[in-house]
Protein backbone atom coordinates (compact mmCIF):
# COMPACT_ATOMS: atom_id res chain seq x y z
CA UNK A 1 0.00 0.00 0.00
CA UNK A 2 0.85 3.65 -0.51
CA UNK A 3 3.00 5.59 2.45
CA UNK A 4 1.98 7.97 3.70
CA UNK A 5 4.07 11.10 4.84
CA UNK A 6 3.22 12.16 9.06
CA UNK A 7 4.87 14.75 10.60
CA UNK A 8 6.35 16.14 12.34
CA UNK A 9 8.30 12.23 13.45
CA UNK A 10 8.77 13.08 17.35
CA UNK A 11 7.59 16.14 19.76
CA UNK A 12 8.70 17.04 22.88
CA UNK A 13 6.52 19.67 24.86
CA UNK A 14 5.46 20.54 28.66
CA UNK A 15 2.19 19.88 29.75
CA UNK A 16 -0.78 22.44 29.10
CA UNK A 17 0.93 22.73 25.45
CA UNK A 18 -0.91 22.48 22.07
CA UNK A 19 0.02 19.83 19.86
CA UNK A 20 -0.57 19.41 15.99
CA UNK A 21 0.14 16.92 13.93
CA UNK A 22 -0.57 16.40 10.10
CA UNK A 23 -0.42 13.63 7.38
CA UNK A 24 -0.30 13.88 3.44
CA UNK A 25 -0.94 11.72 0.47
CA UNK A 26 -0.29 12.19 -3.15
CA UNK A 27 -3.02 10.32 -3.88
CA UNK A 28 -7.13 11.21 -2.65
CA UNK A 29 -8.13 9.52 -0.05
CA UNK A 30 -11.75 9.05 0.97
CA UNK A 31 -11.03 8.06 5.05
CA UNK A 32 -9.13 9.35 7.21
CA UNK A 33 -8.45 7.68 10.40
CA UNK A 34 -6.27 8.74 13.59
CA UNK A 35 -5.03 6.55 15.91
CA UNK A 36 -3.08 6.30 19.73
CA UNK A 37 -0.73 3.57 20.33
CA UNK A 38 0.81 3.28 23.88
CA UNK A 39 3.45 1.09 23.93
CA UNK A 40 3.35 -2.64 24.02
CA UNK A 41 -0.80 -2.16 23.53
CA UNK A 42 -2.68 -2.26 20.15
CA UNK A 43 -3.57 0.92 18.51
CA UNK A 44 -6.85 2.59 19.48
CA UNK A 45 -9.21 4.57 17.37
CA UNK A 46 -9.37 8.21 18.38
CA UNK A 47 -10.96 9.87 15.00
CA UNK A 48 -12.90 8.83 11.64
CA UNK A 49 -13.36 11.19 8.96
CA UNK A 50 -15.54 10.74 5.90
CA UNK A 51 -15.99 13.97 4.63
CA UNK A 52 -13.38 16.59 3.21
CA UNK A 53 -13.75 19.55 5.16
CA UNK A 54 -14.69 17.73 8.13
CA UNK A 55 -13.92 18.82 11.14
CA UNK A 56 -14.33 16.16 14.57
CA UNK A 57 -13.41 16.27 17.49
CA UNK A 58 -12.90 13.98 20.69
CA UNK A 59 -12.34 15.90 24.30
CA UNK A 60 -9.13 17.74 23.44
CA UNK A 61 -8.70 16.10 20.03
CA UNK A 62 -9.79 17.60 16.92
CA UNK A 63 -9.23 16.10 13.67
CA UNK A 64 -9.94 17.53 9.97
CA UNK A 65 -9.96 15.94 6.70
CA UNK A 66 -8.29 18.45 4.17
CA UNK A 67 -10.21 19.88 1.06
CA UNK A 68 -7.91 18.57 -1.53
CA UNK A 69 -8.33 15.11 -0.05
CA UNK A 70 -4.81 14.55 0.17
CA UNK A 71 -4.21 15.86 4.21
CA UNK A 72 -5.49 15.16 7.23
CA UNK A 73 -4.55 17.08 10.84
CA UNK A 74 -4.76 16.47 14.14
CA UNK A 75 -4.55 18.54 16.90
CA UNK A 76 -4.43 18.01 20.73
CA UNK A 77 -5.60 20.76 23.19
CA UNK A 78 -4.08 21.11 26.61
CA UNK A 79 -1.69 18.26 26.39
CA UNK A 80 -1.16 16.53 29.75
CA UNK A 81 1.07 13.53 30.40
CA UNK A 82 -1.17 10.60 30.08
CA UNK A 83 -1.25 12.17 25.95
CA UNK A 84 1.78 10.57 25.37
CA UNK A 85 2.25 7.95 22.67
CA UNK A 86 2.95 7.27 19.44
CA UNK A 87 -0.47 8.86 16.89
CA UNK A 88 -0.91 7.17 13.74
CA UNK A 89 -3.13 8.70 10.78
CA UNK A 90 -4.43 6.15 8.14
CA UNK A 91 -6.28 6.60 5.08
CA UNK A 92 -7.97 4.85 2.47
CA UNK A 93 -8.43 5.34 -1.05
CA UNK A 94 -10.88 4.87 -3.61
CA UNK A 95 -9.70 1.64 -5.07
CA UNK A 96 -7.98 0.46 -1.88
CA UNK A 97 -10.78 -1.94 -0.87
CA UNK A 98 -10.56 -2.37 3.08
CA UNK A 99 -7.14 -2.13 3.37
CA UNK A 100 -6.10 0.90 5.39
CA UNK A 101 -2.39 2.82 4.73
CA UNK A 102 -0.62 3.83 7.82
CA UNK A 103 1.82 6.14 8.75
CA UNK A 104 4.62 5.79 10.56
CA UNK A 105 3.49 7.94 13.37
CA UNK A 106 4.25 10.85 15.43
CA UNK A 107 5.98 9.99 18.60
CA UNK A 108 4.52 12.18 21.83
CA UNK A 109 6.21 12.87 24.60
CA UNK A 110 4.68 15.42 27.19
CA UNK A 111 6.75 16.84 30.37
CA UNK A 112 4.74 17.79 33.67
CA UNK B 1 -19.95 -4.15 22.89
CA UNK B 2 -17.55 -5.80 20.99
CA UNK B 3 -14.13 -7.03 22.19
CA UNK B 4 -11.34 -8.66 20.00
CA UNK B 5 -8.82 -10.82 21.70
CA UNK B 6 -5.28 -12.07 21.01
CA UNK B 7 -2.92 -15.21 22.44
CA UNK B 8 -0.78 -15.29 23.27
CA UNK B 9 0.29 -12.06 24.53
CA UNK B 10 4.01 -12.76 24.24
CA UNK B 11 6.11 -15.46 22.27
CA UNK B 12 9.59 -16.76 21.77
CA UNK B 13 10.30 -19.20 18.57
CA UNK B 14 13.46 -20.89 17.39
CA UNK B 15 13.80 -20.89 14.09
CA UNK B 16 12.58 -23.18 11.48
CA UNK B 17 9.84 -23.29 14.24
CA UNK B 18 6.01 -23.32 13.40
CA UNK B 19 3.72 -20.56 14.89
CA UNK B 20 0.24 -19.95 15.31
CA UNK B 21 -1.42 -16.90 16.22
CA UNK B 22 -4.80 -16.90 17.44
CA UNK B 23 -7.19 -13.65 17.31
CA UNK B 24 -11.36 -13.60 18.36
CA UNK B 25 -13.67 -11.31 18.56
CA UNK B 26 -17.27 -11.37 20.34
CA UNK B 27 -19.94 -9.03 20.17
CA UNK B 28 -20.36 -8.97 16.33
CA UNK B 29 -21.35 -10.95 13.29
CA UNK B 30 -19.40 -11.64 9.59
CA UNK B 31 -16.84 -8.75 10.61
CA UNK B 32 -14.06 -8.21 8.12
CA UNK B 33 -10.73 -9.46 10.10
CA UNK B 34 -6.92 -8.28 9.63
CA UNK B 35 -3.15 -9.24 10.51
CA UNK B 36 -0.52 -6.47 10.53
CA UNK B 37 2.85 -6.39 11.87
CA UNK B 38 4.53 -3.88 13.33
CA UNK B 39 8.52 -3.64 13.30
CA UNK B 40 10.64 -1.73 15.58
CA UNK B 41 10.13 1.76 14.34
CA UNK B 42 6.71 1.79 13.65
CA UNK B 43 5.17 1.43 10.78
CA UNK B 44 1.84 -0.80 10.41
CA UNK B 45 2.11 -3.26 7.79
CA UNK B 46 -1.22 -5.18 6.47
CA UNK B 47 -0.25 -8.84 5.81
CA UNK B 48 -3.76 -10.36 5.41
CA UNK B 49 -7.18 -9.46 5.79
CA UNK B 50 -10.49 -11.48 5.05
CA UNK B 51 -13.85 -10.58 4.70
CA UNK B 52 -15.50 -13.93 5.28
CA UNK B 53 -15.31 -17.58 6.54
CA UNK B 54 -12.46 -19.14 4.14
CA UNK B 55 -11.60 -16.09 2.22
CA UNK B 56 -8.25 -14.55 2.56
CA UNK B 57 -6.54 -11.64 0.83
CA UNK B 58 -2.97 -11.83 1.29
CA UNK B 59 -1.25 -8.22 0.66
CA UNK B 60 2.40 -9.20 0.81
CA UNK B 61 3.91 -12.26 0.10
CA UNK B 62 6.04 -14.34 2.50
CA UNK B 63 6.48 -16.91 5.06
CA UNK B 64 3.28 -16.41 6.62
CA UNK B 65 -0.75 -17.78 5.99
CA UNK B 66 -3.79 -17.02 7.26
CA UNK B 67 -6.49 -18.41 7.50
CA UNK B 68 -10.33 -18.30 9.10
CA UNK B 69 -12.09 -21.32 10.05
CA UNK B 70 -14.75 -19.18 12.17
CA UNK B 71 -16.51 -16.35 11.68
CA UNK B 72 -15.04 -14.92 14.42
CA UNK B 73 -11.98 -16.38 14.82
CA UNK B 74 -8.81 -15.51 12.42
CA UNK B 75 -5.17 -17.59 12.71
CA UNK B 76 -1.57 -16.35 11.30
CA UNK B 77 0.17 -19.80 10.60
CA UNK B 78 3.79 -20.29 9.50
CA UNK B 79 5.63 -23.67 8.88
CA UNK B 80 8.89 -22.66 9.61
CA UNK B 81 9.79 -19.63 11.50
CA UNK B 82 12.59 -16.96 10.14
CA UNK B 83 14.25 -14.19 12.16
CA UNK B 84 12.66 -11.67 10.44
CA UNK B 85 9.42 -12.63 11.23
CA UNK B 86 10.07 -11.20 14.93
CA UNK B 87 7.55 -8.39 15.53
CA UNK B 88 4.33 -7.08 17.03
CA UNK B 89 1.14 -8.97 15.55
CA UNK B 90 -1.45 -6.99 15.68
CA UNK B 91 -5.39 -8.36 14.92
CA UNK B 92 -7.85 -5.75 13.86
CA UNK B 93 -11.92 -5.99 12.93
CA UNK B 94 -14.23 -4.07 11.38
CA UNK B 95 -17.70 -3.84 10.75
CA UNK B 96 -18.69 -5.63 7.23
CA UNK B 97 -20.51 -3.64 4.07
CA UNK B 98 -18.79 -0.94 4.05
CA UNK B 99 -17.51 0.32 7.45
CA UNK B 100 -13.50 1.18 7.08
CA UNK B 101 -12.85 1.75 11.00
CA UNK B 102 -10.41 -0.73 12.38
CA UNK B 103 -10.81 -1.83 16.08
CA UNK B 104 -6.79 -3.22 16.77
CA UNK B 105 -6.48 -6.48 19.22
CA UNK B 106 -3.80 -5.89 22.12
CA UNK B 107 -1.03 -7.63 20.04
CA UNK B 108 1.57 -10.44 20.27
CA UNK B 109 5.08 -9.99 20.80
CA UNK B 110 7.26 -12.62 18.75
CA UNK B 111 10.92 -13.23 18.97
CA UNK B 112 12.14 -15.41 16.85
CA UNK B 113 15.91 -16.36 17.97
Amino acid sequence: GQQLNQSPQSMFIQEGEDVSMNCTSSSIFNTWLWYKQEPGEGPVLLIALYKAGELTSNGRLTAQFGITRKDSFLNISASIPSDVGIYFCAGRGSNSGYALNFGKGTSLLVTP
Amino acid sequence: SQTIHQWPATLVQPVGSPLSLECTVEGTSNPNLYWYRQAAGRGLQLLFYSVGIGQISSEVPQNLSASRPQDRQFILSSKKLLLSDSGFYLCAWSKGGGSYEQYFGPGTRLTVT
